[in-house]
């Protein structure tokens, strides 16, 4: 069973598109997150979203914009792409009691190469 | 922003040696978490750390929570081929919103 899953695996497009990466976790959690990991293997958070609601937001260009029209789904779109936003998307979940941390898992990730 | 700095950052070692790692912040943490990344996957959790001084085992694996909650350890130990991968120690302050702070990574290559 699929716990975290991430669509589409791989997405290849041209400057100046506009994309879509779907999230769906199956796990009950109540939080989730995007994650973009450079060529060099640096994993970064970009977002968490919390019962629908934004609770982190890093400093990210305002192309992307996270949508969540439920607790179970966590979507990223990017506007305009550029060259740089090339890299590997990860989505996370977890459940988060009062702030602490607990643990996050990853789903399998969404290789987005910009031409 | 703040990343932790893992080292070693990459190693070849032979199969059945034993491993070891580790990770340090310029500022502290209350809660470590390792994690390995297979080539393609998403990283997966290995051994999560809630108290400073914790030392806690998952199979062949040990980790543990250094005393001045800057640093933590992993230790593999009689390593297989399987071993290989990326591991990444991350960080978290409570209070933060569940906001992981990921190391550089170390690369474990395994020789049979």
């Amino acid at each position: 069973d699929t716990a975290v899953s991430q669509t589409p695996k791989y997405l290849v497009t041209q400057m100046g598109n506009d994309k879509s990466i779907k999230c769906e976790q199956n796990l009950g959690h109540d939080t989730m997150y995007w994650y973009k990991q450079d060529s060099k293997k640096f994993l970064k958070i970009m977002f968490s979203y919390n019962n629908k609601e934004l609770i982190i937001n890093e400093t990210v260009p305002n192309r992307f914009s996270p949508k969540s029209p439920d607790k179970a789904h966590l979507n990223l779109h990017i506007n305009s792409l550029e060259l740089g936003d090339s890299a590997v998307y990860f989505c996370a979940s977890s459940h988060w009691a009062s702030g602490t941390t607990d643990t996050q898992y990853f789903g399998p990730g969404t290789r987005l190469t910009v031409l | 922003g703040q990343q932790l700095n893992q080292s070693p950052q990459s190693m070849f070692i032979q199969e059945g040696e034993d491993v070891s790692m580790n990770c340090t912040s310029s500022s502290i943490f209350n809660t470590w978490l390792w994690y390995k990344q297979d080539p393609g996957e998403g990283p997966v959790l290995l051994i999560a750390l809630y108290k400073a001084g914790e030392l806690t085992s998952n199979g062949r694996l040990t980790a543990q929570f250094g005393t001045t909650r800057k640093d933590s350890f992993l230790n593999i130990s009689a390593s297989i081929p399987s071993d290989v991968g990326i591991y990444f120690c991350a960080g978290s302050l409570t209070g933060t919103a569940s906001k992981l702070t990921f190391g550089t990574g170390t690369r474990l290559q395994v020789m049979l």
